[in-house]
């Protein structure tokens, strides 16, 4: 099994739409969560944290589920400049490496 | 403040051909990491370093050397290219390691090996 897996898409979505992606990681001593953003033949950008109380940044929302140990991001009202693949990223406790998952796909459709 | 730095931008190596990956980062981070991305595939860690003078192995290290002499610089080596390191590389940066902290990437380099 995958350290982190992720579904690669493509998710397209039309313009103004609400879409979520989750992602599950398998290493239950996990302990920080992030979600990066990186446009095509970019490199990655940190998009936001994920905390254990879920938190939000504008039409953003991360969720963590430590039970079932996955995270989520919901993209509400989503935009044009929405459109890239969205990783998530998990570490352990200590552990100075991020394990990276492959991606989402996200295509916003005017 | 440029952040990280990497060149070159493109490279074309031919098979056994060595070649120096440059990666500069003006945060003053601790932290500096080197990865690799196929397409379709997560990044995958080469190598990294806490701090200057001290290295060590990622999840695919083999064909690749790095060193630290500084903090500032963290540059890989390829030694006798293959057409498996044809892929993106991309240096990253952070204060804190992974789990307190952002990476910061450079803009990537873009190898191919023929």
């Amino acid at each position: 099994r995958k350290e982190v897996e992720q579904d690669p898409g493509p998710f397209n979505v039309p313009e103004g739409a609400t879409v979520a992606f989750n992602c599950t990681y398998s290493n239950s001593a996990s302990q920080s969560f992030f979600w990066y953003r990186q446009d095509c033949r970019k490199e990655p950008k940190l998009l936001m944290s994920v905390y254990s109380s879920g938190n939000e940044d504008g039409r953003f929302t991360a969720q963590l589920n430590r039970a079932s140990q996955y995270i989520s991001l919901l993209i509400r009202d989503s935009k044009l400049s929405d459109s890239a693949t969205y990783l998530c990223v998990v570490n352990d406790f200590g552990n100075e490496k991020l394990t990276f998952g492959t991606g989402t796909r996200l295509t916003i459709i005017p | 403040n440029a952040g990280v730095t990497q060149t070159p931008k493109f490279r074309i190596l031919k098979i056994g051909q060595s070649m120096t990956l440059q990666c500069t980062q003006d945060m003053n981070h601790n932290y500096m990491y080197w990865y690799r991305q196929d397409p379709g595939m997560g990044l995958k860690l080469i190598y990294y370093s806490v701090g200057a003078g001290i290295t060590d192995k990622g999840e695919v290290p083999n064909g690749y050397n790095v060193s630290r002499s500084t903090t500032e610089d963290f540059p890989l080596r390829l030694e006798l290219a293959a057409p498996s390191q044809t892929s993106v590389y991309f240096c990253a940066s952070g204060v804190a390691g992974g789990w307190t902290d952002t990476q910061y990437f450079g803009p990537g380099t873009r190898l191919t090996v023929l």
